[in-house]
C-alpha cells in the first residue's frame, strides 16, 4: 500500500535554530497537509495544499513558519527560528483531489527544541 | 467550547471485552466522519470513514453516527492487545468544507 513519506524521522534542534522537514505524499493526491501534534492532543492544520497553491494557511504561524510545494508534488515545512514551544510532532497527510476524501498520514518529523 | 469532544481516557479493558469509544461535535454541518487509530510514534492511520447517520462495519469495527445527538462511537469487538493504541475521531464538511477537525484522542489499553 502507498505510503506517505516523511524525513527525518526525529529532530532535535536548538531555540534560534533553522529546521526543515520533508514529505512526499502519496502518489496522485493533489491535496497535501500540515498538522501539528502535541503530545496527548490531536492533530491541528498548520498548511493545506492544493497541487502547488496554498488553499488554508490560517493557523500557520508566518512569522516564524513557512512552507512551499514548488512542483504539486512534494513539500517542505521550515521553521526559523526554533523556539522551545515549537517541539511537536509534525505530522504531513495526503488525500484525492475530492472535497472531503480521508487524510493518509505519513508517520511524522518528532521535533525537540533544547 | 471545541467543536470536537472526546474523553482523553485513558481506558483500559481485559483482551476479549467489547469497547465503545466516543466524540461529540457541535456543528451540525458535520457530514464526514473518520476514525483514526494512532500508536506511540506514529502517524495516525483511517479506520472507518463514514458519511452522514448510520452504522459502517469492517470486520470487529463498527462505525455509528447519530447526527440529531451529535455522537459518533467507534466500537471494537473481540478487543486484542495489539488494539492498544490511541484512537482520535475527526469530522468534517462544514462552512470550510474540507477543513478536518480532530478530537484530542482516546488512550485505549487492552490487557492481556
Amino acid at each position: 500500500e502507498a505510503e506517505v513519506a516523511q524525513s527525518p524521522r526525529y529532530k532535535i534542534t536548538e531555540k534560534s535554530q533553522a529546521v526543515a522537514f520533508w514529505c512526499d505524499p502519496i502518489s496522485g493526491h493533489a491535496t497535501l497537509y500540515w498538522y501539528r501534534q502535541i503530545l496527548g492532543q490531536g492533530p491541528e492544520l498548520l498548511v493545506q495544499f492544493q497541487d502547488e497553491s496554498v488553499v488554508d494557511d490560517s493557523q500557520l504561524p508566518k512569522d516564524r513558519f513557512s512552507a512551499e510545494r514548488l512542483k504539486g508534488v512534494d513539500s517542505t515545512l521550515k521553521i526559523q527560528p526554533a523556539e522551545l514551544g515549537d517541539s511537536a510532532m509534525y505530522l504531513c497527510a495526503s488525500s484525492r483531489r475530492d472535497r472531503n476524501s480521508p487524510l493518509h498520514f505519513g508517520n511524522g518529523t518528532r521535533l525537540t527544541v533544547t | 467550547q471545541k467543536e470536537v469532544e472526546q474523553d482523553p481516557g485513558p481506558l483500559s479493558v481485559p483482551e476479549g471485552a467489547i469497547v465503545s469509544l466516543n466524540c461529540t461535535y457541535s456543528n451540525s454541518a458535520f457530514q464526514y466522519f473518520m476514525w483514526y487509530r494512532q500508536y506511540s510514534r506514529k502517524g495516525p492511520e483511517l479506520l472507518m470513514y463514514t458519511y452522514s447517520s448510520g452504522n459502517k462495519e469492517d470486520g470487529r469495527f463498527t462505525a455509528q453516527v447519530d447526527k440529531s445527538s451529535k455522537y459518533i462511537s467507534l466500537f471494537i469487538r473481540d478487543s486484542q492487545p495489539s488494539d492498544s493504541a490511541t484512537y482520535l475521531c475527526a469530522m468534517s464538511g462544514g462552512s470550510s468544507a474540507s477543513k478536518i477537525i480532530f478530537g484530542s484522542g482516546t488512550r485505549l489499553s487492552i490487557r492481556p
